[in-house]
């Protein structure tokens, strides 16, 4: 157990819709990070939010946002889906907002897999 | 742009030795970083690179040359529960994470 909550565990929508997937970072954690990763495909960085700001900016889509609340815990919002947005998005934590050269480890939460119909 | 290139596949028995290779084009990083996943499981970090040479933890080891941009993940004493994907990830100057395209490893008995 990584210590990095996400909810909900699955989910299962229609094209057009919208949706909210919320994480939760290890106590402590002021840096959390969202990646896709589709079938048999490889984890997209997506964006990374640290102490409620954004810091930086993958690829990320126009139909999907996100922000980091004064609690820590992070909502991605997904908007518009399409059949291709089905796949697993993983949240991720860390201490710090990595300096250079520094390492600071990522801590994944389980994922929630997302469901276009 | 960035990119890394890694084996889609690897097999070796239990007890061998497999080196899963990450090489890269990217104009510039911090340094390299691996990670392991389980089939439905979320990725674990497993080793960092932040300059050239080999890096120790315990079964693993990871190494770097950024003259040869070029890097691997060695795994010693195969077990059955390192099946797995494993992943070479950098983080480049412009903040953004690159992942590669993961290794996926199968320990045969």
């Amino acid at each position: 157990d990584s210590g990095v909550t996400q909810t909900p565990k699955h989910l299962i929508t229609a094209t057009g819709q919208r949706v909210t997937l919320r994480c939760s970072p290890r106590s402590g954690d002021l840096s959390v990070y969202w990646y896709q990763q589709s079938l048999d495909q490889g984890l997209q960085f997506l964006i990374q939010y640290y102490n409620g700001e954004e810091r930086a900016k993958g690829n990320i889509l126009e139909r999907f946002s996100a922000q980091q609340f004064p609690d820590l815990h992070s909502e991605l919002n997904l908007s518009s889906l399409e059949l291709g947005d089905s796949a697993l998005y993983f949240c991720a934590s860390s201490g710090g907002p990595v300096t250079s050269g520094g390492q600071e480890t990522q801590y994944f939460g389980p994922g929630t897999r997302l469901l276009v119909l | 742009g960035q990119s890394l290139e890694q084996p889609s596949e690897v097999t070796a028995v239990e007890g061998a030795i497999v080196q899963i290779n990450c090489t890269y084009q990217t104009s510039g990083f911090y340094g390299l970083s691996w990670y392991q996943q389980h089939d439905g499981g979320a990725p674990t970090f497993l080793s960092y690179n932040a300059l050239d040479g080999l890096e120790e933890t315990g079964r693993f080891s990871s190494f770097l040359s950024r003259s040869d941009s070029y890097g691997y993940l060695l795994l010693q004493e195969l077990q059955m529960k390192d099946s797995a994907s494993y992943f070479c990830a950098v983080r480049n100057y412009g903040q953004n994470f690159v992942f590669g395209p993961g290794t996926r490893l199968s320990v045969l008995p």
